[in-house]
């Protein structure tokens, strides 16, 4: 987990509210993921950000979004939180892409989110 | 979807064992890679094994690929009760944006 943080680590929310979790790297790596994380569907996911400004869609990006103003940040919005986003999310980072290398990413310690 | 499926799903041996298990895939892959997840933590990256390459060593870990058969599989030998965890597989597949696909993951218990 070094390098990254997720804030907060635990919320308790209610359906239809808007909910933010936010994901700290110290490691300047150009990459950042979105993930959640359910019981028989492993990790999915969410958004990516291959830069300041730039990011694109996962397999599950209905109902979130994102926002990278600064190389350390990216934040993941639930505009209107429902039952379904209940889960863990994850924040991950890595240094390399598609045609740099080997695309490594090191996680931050997660997000368990419960929306009522 | 284009997860891969890792089996077994859950796997429970005693110290001292060797524990495999195996990831199958979908598409054509640049490499593969596996990653531990202990209970409440994040995934840890273990092992990457490229494309053109068929068996890799990590310390007490194995991994095997065979593209051929679009799978690959990860040997624990002589399990630690401090392996135990979760285990997924994940591929950087050919054609796609900078990002990996993971597996459902299996998860180890390791006895004393």
């Amino acid at each position: 987990d070094a390098g990254i943080t997720q804030s907060p680590r635990h919320k308790v929310t209610e359906t239809g509210t808007p909910v933010t979790l936010r994901c700290h790297q110290t490691e300047n790596h150009r990459y950042m993921y979105w993930y959640r994380q359910d019981p028989g569907h492993g990790l999915r996911l969410i958004h990516y950000s291959y830069g300041v400004k730039d990011t694109d869609k996962g397999e599950v990006s209905d109902g979130y979004s994102v926002s990278r103003s600064k190389t350390e940040d990216f934040l993941l919005t639930l505009e209107s939180a429902t039952s379904s986003q209940t889960s863990v999310y994850f924040c991950a980072i890595s240094e390399k892409g598609k045609g740099q290398g080997e695309n490594i990413q090191y996680f931050g310690a997660g997000t368990r989110l419960s929306v009522l | 979807s284009q997860q891969g499926e890792e089996d077994p799903q859950a796997l429970s041996i005693q110290e001292g064992e060797n524990a495999t298990m195996n990831c199958s895939y979908k598409t054509s892959i640049n490499n593969l890679q596996w990653y531990r997840q202990n209970s409440g933590r994040g995934l840890v990256h273990l092992i990457l094994i490229r494309s053109n390459e068929r068996e890799k060593h990590s310390g007490r870990l194995r991994v095997t690929l065979d593209t051929s058969k679009k799978s690959s599989s990860l040997l624990i030998t002589a399990s630690r009760a401090a392996d135990t965890a979760s285990y997924f597989c994940a591929t950087d597949n050919t054609g796609t944006a900078s990002k990996l696909t993971f597996g459902t993951g299996t998860r180890l218990q390791v006895t004393l």
